[in-house]
């Protein structure tokens, strides 16, 4: 089985200044790793993935994710942010084979301050 | 366009009666999801099918009911059992021609025990 953590519940930060949000997730077996983007009272996008190959994902929206096999870890940055980026932060996780399912985190809300 | 239409968005139900909360998607996906979102919790997955005719319990399956009749359509109805309804509702599909390894979500629907 697998399960996920998010280090923080919530994380405040001026605008145009650089983020991390930090996921770790355990697991008995390799995994796929998401990160999602929840605007209020909508459903989730996906902001960018990790199957395999390059440890460095870039996804939209100037997202970036690190994936540390070592420490089990998917963090996710952005260099700059803006108010627009104000929504909650999902990191999720999947094994590749068996059911088709998503674990999720709780959720982190980034809050942009100006 | 393509998507995932949940309806309605805004439900009311009163203690002891059944609701049922429509997903159909046009994506020509496979597989098809429900789950539960609570503040703090995060997503938790509530059933999943994979194939029309068939579907499989998630974690939170208890007090809850699905069909999946039509590839496109997976309805779900929470029951006079499930003993704190309230919540967002989120249903997602996948594809098998991806791997499975991006779920699209509908924009949701927000449940009120009154």
């Amino acid at each position: 089985a697998q399960s996920v953590t998010q280090l923080d519940s919530q994380v405040p930060v001026f605008e145009e200044a650089p983020v991390e949000l930090r996921c770790n997730y355990s697991s008995s077996v390799s995994v796929y790793l998401f990160w999602y983007v929840q605007y209020p009272n909508q459903g989730l996008q996906l902001l960018l993935k990790y199957l395999s190959g390059s440890t460095l994902v870039k996804g939209i929206n100037g997202f970036e994710a690190e994936f540390n096999k070592s420490q089990t870890s998917f963090h996710l940055r952005k260099p700059s942010v803006h108010i627009s980026d104000t929504a909650e932060y999902f990191c999720a996780v999947r094994a590749p084979q068996g059911a088709q399912k998503l674990v999720f985190g709780q959720g982190t809300r980034l809050t942009i301050n100006p | 366009d393509g998507g995932i239409t949940q309806s309605p968005k805004y439900l009311f139900r009163k203690e002891g009666q059944n609701v049922t909360l429509s997903c159909e998607q046009n994506l020509n996906h496979d597989a098809m999801y429900w789950y539960r979102q609570d503040p703090g919790q995060g997503l938790r997955l509530i059933y999943y099918s994979q194939i029309v005719n068939d579907f499989q319990k998630g974690d939170i399956a208890e007090g809850y009911s699905v069909s999946r009749e039509k590839k496109e359509s997976f309805p779900l109805t929470v029951t006079s059992a499930q003993k704190n309804p309230t919540a967002f509702y989120l249903c997602a599909s996948s594809t098998l021609q991806g791997g499975y390894t991006e779920a699209f979500f509908g924009q949701g629907t927000r449940l009120t025990v009154v």
